[in-house]
């Protein structure tokens, strides 16, 4: 069964760092595309962040870009978000996502989600 | 980067209703365009790709149409599991966006 499955998500104050994994199976993860994608509560979803299958090539959103880190263990599955400097607005759910797939060029398969809260 | 602007924000419609929401781009996209269902509490869920390709096991009530800058899902027949936000998603370049969303809700 293709599953992602995010952790880590927790109450953190501003300014402050949290790291989110997402932990893959079912599928080759290795050759997949990989991002985060984010839902402030009551609000719509927002691209984050997106690896390549090697890890070699990342992109990120102007609001993230500087304060977050993605990078993958091919190893082991895992994708991981590493968030500084948090700000309020950072709240919401962070989840995981196949894609973009080479074939469909969209985001396929999604995990469940994982909360962020920053708040002093 | 492109905006993508989706319309109603919300409808109200019954059960056998058909169904029209549209996202329109800033600027032409071909036809990398996505579409999801998103539940209370859950993940949102792909429904269309390349702006009207049906993904496996999506229901083919669902349709999708457009290139450019102009789309349109559609659902031809509402059903009871339907009621639900829909958010169309760029897919040309990055920053990947996706429009505001339209929650469909029961009349």
């Amino acid at each position: 069964e293709v599953q992602l499955v995010e952790s880590g998500g927790d109450l953190v104050q501003p300014g402050g760092s949290l790291r989110l994994s997402c932990a893959a199976s079912g599928f080759t993860f290795s050759s997949s595309l990989v991002s985060w994608v984010r839902q402030a509560p009551g609000k719509g979803l927002e691209w984050v962040s997106t690896i390549s299958g090697s890890g070699a090539i990342t992109y990120y959103a102007d609001s993230v870009k500087g304060r977050f880190t993605i990078s993958r263990d091919n190893s082991k599955s895992p994708l991981y978000l590493q968030m500084s400097s948090l700000r309020a607005e950072d709240t919401a759910i962070y989840y995981c996502a196949r894609g973009p797939d080479t074939v469909t060029n969209a985001f396929d398969m999604w995990g469940q989600g994982t909360m962020v809260t920053v708040s002093s | 980067d492109i905006q993508m602007t989706q319309s109603p924000s919300s409808v109200s419609a019954s059960i056998g209703d058909r169904v029209t929401i549209t996202c329109r781009a800033s600027q032409g996209i071909s036809s990398w365009l996505a579409w999801y269902q998103q539940k209370p509490g859950k993940a949102p869920k792909l429904l269309i790709y390349a702006a009207s390709s049906l993904q496996s096991g999506v229901p083919s009530r669902f349709s999708g149409s457009g290139s450019g800058t102009d789309f349109t899902l559609t659902i031809s027949s509402l059903q009871p599991e339907d009621f639900a936000s829909y958010y169309c998603q760029q897919a040309n370049s990055f920053p990947l966006t996706f429009g505001g969303g339209t929650k469909v809700e029961i009349k």
